[in-house]
């Protein structure tokens, strides 16, 4: 199984900021790696697929990076509604896996 | 605009069964994987199973293996999965999601399946 570790597990900052979350998985998932956004009460939202690639509709202010076994999720400026839990998840090999989140929250 | 709704939840027994069902609509259904993922309360997400277009290929975690099962009918544009021999680690909101280059695009509602005696 493939495992990812998510880093850090929680991340305090001020709107405004910038936000880099990283994602190592235990072997290589090549790009095959997507990110998430989950509010509380709320069905998880694709940021990033690809390692790199924005969703439709994900605003330009997120970007995704890496390949391999290390990735990176940066929020470029942050904006009051970014502030949630993210998650990375691979689709390289069964069984599919996430990490188990970073919390982004206020500071 | 895509949907996915998310049913058949609710609160079962330790060693009963559920089934659960996920209508979509707004996309060509016969076209796409589609999984489901749950979270247990306070945690973080997980994988639950997996199913090609034509349902010729299932994949699943190793904790529901024998005792879950996912399915599909094309016809009536549904995602099901039918779990047996519950057990109290099996609470959680589950999700139905379709695949999207290697994602997961849209998702449902989520629905709470409660096992407890």
């Amino acid at each position: 199984e493939i495992v990812l570790t998510q880093s850090p597990a929680t991340l305090s900052l001020s709107p405004g900021e910038r936000a880099t979350l990283s994602c190592r998985a235990s072997q290589s998932v090549g790009s095959y790696l997507a990110w998430y956004q989950q509010k509380p009460g709320q069905a998880p939202r694709l940021l990033i697929y690809g390692a790199s690639n924005r969703a439709p509709g994900i605003p330009a202010s997120f970007s995704g990076s890496g390949s391999g076994t290390d990735f990176t999720l940066t929020i470029s400026s942050l904006e009051p509604e970014d502030f949630a839990v993210y998650y990375c998840y691979q689709r390289s090999d069964w069984p599919l896996t996430f990490g188990q989140g970073t919390r982004l929250e206020i500071k | 605009e895509v949907q996915l709704v998310d049913s058949g939840g609710g609160l079962v027994q330790p060693g009963g069964s559920l089934r659960l069902s996920c209508e979509a609509s707004g996309f060509t259904f016969r076209d796409y994987w589609m999984s489901w993922v749950r979270q247990a309360p306070g945690k973080g997400l997980e994988w639950v199973a997996d199913i090609n277009q034509d349902g010729s290929a299932k994949m699943y975690v190793d904790s529901v293996k024998g005792r879950f099962t996912i399915s599909r009918d094309n016809a009536k544009n549904s995602l099901y999965l039918q779990m047996n021999s519950l057990r109290d680690e099996d609470t959680a909101v589950y999700y139905c999601a379709k695949e999207y280059r290697r994602g997961l695009d849209y998702w449902g509602q989520g629905i709470l399946v409660t096992v407890s005696s």
